[in-house]
C-alpha cells in the first residue's frame, strides 16, 4: 500500500498563475483533508470531503477549490495563485472518528 | 470554532529527562485528541491519541492525560532520547466530527 500520495512535491508559481495539486488514497478511507503549515501556525484545515461527493470548507479557504474525483482522490485547486499561498500544503484522508493518514506534501513557493 | 492552543512553543531537555507538552481546547463537545509528531521535512505522524471516555492513555515512553472538565490534555515523554527530537501538534476533534483543530505546534529538543 503506498497510503497517502500527493504531486508533485515541489512547485513554483508566478502570481496569477493556476495549478492543481493532486492527492489520492488507498486505503478505502470516506473522508480526505487539505491543510496547509505555515511557520509557526500549526497546520490548518483548507478544504474537507467526508465522502464521495461532498465538500465542505475548513478554517482557510479563501483562494482555493477542491474537488472529491472519486473515493480515491481529492484535488486542490489555486485558481490565481498570490504570495500569500506560499507554504507546505498536505494532504490527509481518515476512516471515521479514526487517524488521519497524511501525505508527503507539496512545498509550494508563489513569486 | 474550536479553539486549540498548545505550550511551550519550544522544549530543550536533556536525554533522558522528561519532557511534557499541553493544550487546552475550547469545544466542550470535542471526543478525539490526537497528537502527532513531525521530524524536519517529513510529513506528521500519530504517535498516541485518546478519547473523551479515558482519562489516561500509555504506550512504552509515551503517555496523554486528558481532564474533560478543565478542557486540557498533556503529552508526556519520559526517558527521552535524541531522536525524539521533532515537532508535536496536538489535535482536537471539531465536536464530535471528522475534522481536526491543530495547535501551534512545540519544537523538541533532546540534548546530549
Amino acid at each position: 500500500n503506498a497510503g497517502v500520495t500527493q504531486t508533485p512535491k515541489f512547485q513554483v508559481l508566478k502570481t496569477g498563475q493556476s495549478m492543481t495539486l493532486q492527492c489520492a488514497q488507498d486505503m478505502n478511507h470516506n473522508s480526505m483533508y487539505w491543510y496547509r503549515q505555515d511557520p509557526g501556525m500549526g497546520l490548518r484545515l483548507i478544504y474537507y470531503s467526508a465522502s464521495e461527493g461532498t465538500t465542505d470548507k475548513g478554517e482557510v479557504p479563501n483562494g482555493y477549490n477542491v474537488s472529491r474525483l472519486n473515493k480515491r482522490e481529492f484535488s486542490l485547486r489555486l485558481e490565481s495563485a498570490a504570495p500569500s499561498q506560499t507554504s507546505v500544503y498536505f494532504c490527509a484522508s481518515s476512516e471515521a472518528h479514526y487517524e488521519q493518514y497524511f501525505g508527503p506534501g507539496t512545498r509550494l513557493t508563489v513569486t | 470554532g474550536e479553539n486549540v492552543e498548545q505550550h511551550p512553543s519550544t522544549l530543550s531537555v536533556q536525554e533522558g529527562d522528561s519532557a511534557v507538552i499541553k493544550c487546552t481546547y475550547s469545544d466542550s463537545a470535542s471526543n478525539y485528541f490526537p497528537w502527532y509528531k513531525q521530524e524536519l521535512g517529513k510529513r506528521p505522524q500519530l504517535i498516541i491519541d485518546i478519547r473523551s471516555n479515558v482519562g489516561e492513555k500509555k504506550d512504552q515512553r509515551i503517555a496523554v492525560t486528558l481532564n474533560k472538565t478543565a478542557k486540557h490534555f498533556s503529552l508526556h515523554i519520559t526517558e527521552t532520547q535524541p531522536e525524539d527530537s521533532a515537532v508535536y501538534f496536538c489535535a482536537a476533534s471539531v465536536g464530535g466530527g471528522n475534522k481536526l483543530t491543530f495547535g501551534t505546534g512545540t519544537q523538541l529538543k533532546v540534548e546530549l
